[in-house]
């Protein structure tokens, strides 16, 4: 298996531009999560999905940020417009629903850089 | 309310056991993990326990909980160069998929 892929691995944009991460998770996950790292906040769960439908928003900063799940293979995170402040590393991850470990495995990541 | 603590950083000798600790609040998680993350890596999972156990090995690592104290370490054993990473507690509230993450120990390991 490939893994979690996420595309690009890293983007630099200047401020107000939108920014577009994606992400396919490992095939016949049923939960894929977006999540944001930086120095000061650490890792934060930033929404989650299950068969496609979001079941947890709460972590999305705030109304410049959206995800979608169109199908089983594909997600994405959208910052509009962006700003300095969102520049940190976008990690996408998915699990199993079977074995009730709800381990989840990680992409690589995408740096964000925004200027 | 959710919350995980991790000491920041740890400095072991190569050869030496390193052990990582943490803390977690929910009582009702239903299993603790621990990831690794390499430099310009994601996390990758190492190990977890069952919330119901005390102990768990799995070769040079050794994980210990004291549910009572909700308590969660992470013994390495023989430390190498290679473990050289950022260690992620985990605990996973109510028993569902949603994950809270510490803010994750640097192991550095020095000759």
């Amino acid at each position: 298996d490939a893994g979690v892929i996420q595309s690009p691995r890293h983007e630099v944009t200047e401020m107000g531009q939108e920014v577009t991460l994606r992400c396919k998770p490992i095939s016949g996950h049923d939960y894929l999560f977006w999540y944001r790292q930086t120095m000061m906040r650490g890792l934060e769960l930033l929404i989650y999905f299950n068969n496609n439908v979001p079941i947890d928003d709460s972590g999305m900063p705030e109304d410049r940020f959206s995800a979608k799940m169109p199908n089983a293979s594909f997600s994405t995170l959208k910052i509009q417009p962006s700003e300095p402040r969102d520049s940190a590393v976008y990690f996408c991850a998915s699990s199993p629903q079977t074995g009730f470990t709800y381990e989840q495995y990680f992409g690589p990541g995408t740096r964000l850089t925004v200027t | 309310g959710e919350d995980v603590e991790q000491s920041l950083f740890l400095s072991v000798r190569e050869g030496d056991s390193s052990v990582i600790n943490c803390t977690y609040t929910d009582s009702s998680s239903t299993y603790l993990y621990w990831y690794k993350q390499e430099p310009g890596a994601g996390l990758q999972l190492l190990t977890y326990i069952f919330s119901n156990m005390d102990m768990k090995q799995d070769q040079r690592l050794t994980v210990l909980l004291n549910k009572k104290d909700k308590h969660l370490s992470l013994r390495i054993a023989d430390t190498q160069t290679g473990d050289s990473a950022i260690y992620f507690c985990a605990e996973n509230p109510g028993g569902y998929n949603k994950l809270i993450f510490g803010a994750g120990t640097r192991l550095a390991v020095h000759p």
